[in-house]
C-alpha cells in the first residue's frame, strides 16, 4: 500500500522551543517534498528533497532525507508564531503514472 | 496575478445536482492536476492531464468528469453529487510531466464543496 505517515499529526509548542516533525513513506522514491498550508489557503511549497541525506534550511526550518530509512524530518528551531500552519510531506512514486503521494498533516500550533 | 486559479472558492448545492469547478493556471506548465483533501485532510490525487491528454485518472467515480480544453485550464464536472462528496478541491499544475528535477506542485487556493 502506498502511504505516508506523519507524525504527530497535532503539535502545540511554545515560542523559542525546537521540535522536529517525522515522515516516513511506504515504498521507495527518488524525491520528497515538504509543502505549508495555513488555514482555508493553498499549500506552498517549501522544500524538494532530491537524494539521500539532502539536507535543506530556509529560515527556521531545516528539511532532511534519509532514503534508506524512507524518512524525511522538519526540523524547527527556535519556534515563532509565524510557523503556526499543517505542514505535509509527500512523496514521488517512481514506477508507473509518476505522482505525489501525501501524508495527512502535521498541525502545528505556536504560542506565545 | 494568481497562478493557479480556481472558481468558485466556496460551493454549497442539494445532493443530486450537477456542478462545476474551474481551473485556470498562467504559469506556462504543461500537467495539471484535481485533488481531493477529505475532513481529515488527506490530499489525494484524483486527475492529471499533460498538455490536454489524461495522465492519471485514480480509482473516482465516473460521476466526476475533468475537461482540458487547453493546458492553461482544466475543469472537473461532478453529476449527481453525494454527501461523500464533500470536501476541498484543489487544482495544481507543474512545469512538466513526472515532476522531473527539482519541479513543484504549484496549487490553487482550494474550492470547497458542500453537499447537502
Amino acid at each position: 500500500e502506498l502511504k505516508v505517515e506523519q507524525n504527530p499529526l497535532f503539535l502545540s509548542m511554545q515560542e523559542g522551543k525546537n521540535y522536529t516533525i517525522y515522515c516516513n513513506y511506504s515504498t521507495t522514491s527518488d524525491r520528497l517534498y515538504w509543502y505549508r498550508q495555513d488555514p482555508g489557503k493553498s499549500l506552498e511549497s517549501l522544500f524538494v528533497l532530491l537524494s539521500n541525506g539532502a539536507v535543506k534550511q530556509e529560515g527556521r526550518l531545516m528539511a532532511s532525507l534519509d532514503t534508506k530509512a524512507r524518512l524525511s524530518t522538519l526540523h524547527i528551531t527556535a519556534a515563532v508564531h509565524d510557523l503556526s500552519a499543517t505542514y505535509f510531506c509527500a512523496f514521488r512514486i517512481i514506477q508507473g503514472a509518476q505522482k505525489l503521494v501525501f501524508g495527512q498533516g502535521t498541525r502545528l500550533t505556536i504560542n506565545p | 496575478d494568481t497562478a493557479v486559479s480556481q472558481t468558485p472558492k466556496y460551493l454549497v448545492t442539494q445532493m443530486g445536482n450537477d456542478k462545476s469547478i474551474k481551473c485556470e493556471q498562467n504559469l506556462g506548465h504543461d500537467t495539471m492536476y484535481w485533488y481531493k483533501q477529505d475532513s481529515k485532510k488527506f490530499l489525494k490525487i484524483m486527475f492529471s492531464y499533460n498538455n490536454k491528454e489524461l495522465i492519471i485518472n485514480e480509482t473516482v467515480p465516473n460521476r466526476f468528469s475533468p475537461k482540458s480544453p487547453d493546458k492553461a485550464h482544466l475543469n472537473l464536472h461532478i453529476n449527481s453529487l453525494e454527501l461523500g462528496d464533500s470536501a476541498v478541491y484543489f487544482c495544481a499544475s507543474s512545469q512538466v510531466l513526472f515532476l522531473a528535477g527539482a519541479n513543484v506542485l504549484t496549487f490553487g487556493a482550494g474550492s470547497r464543496l458542500t453537499v447537502l
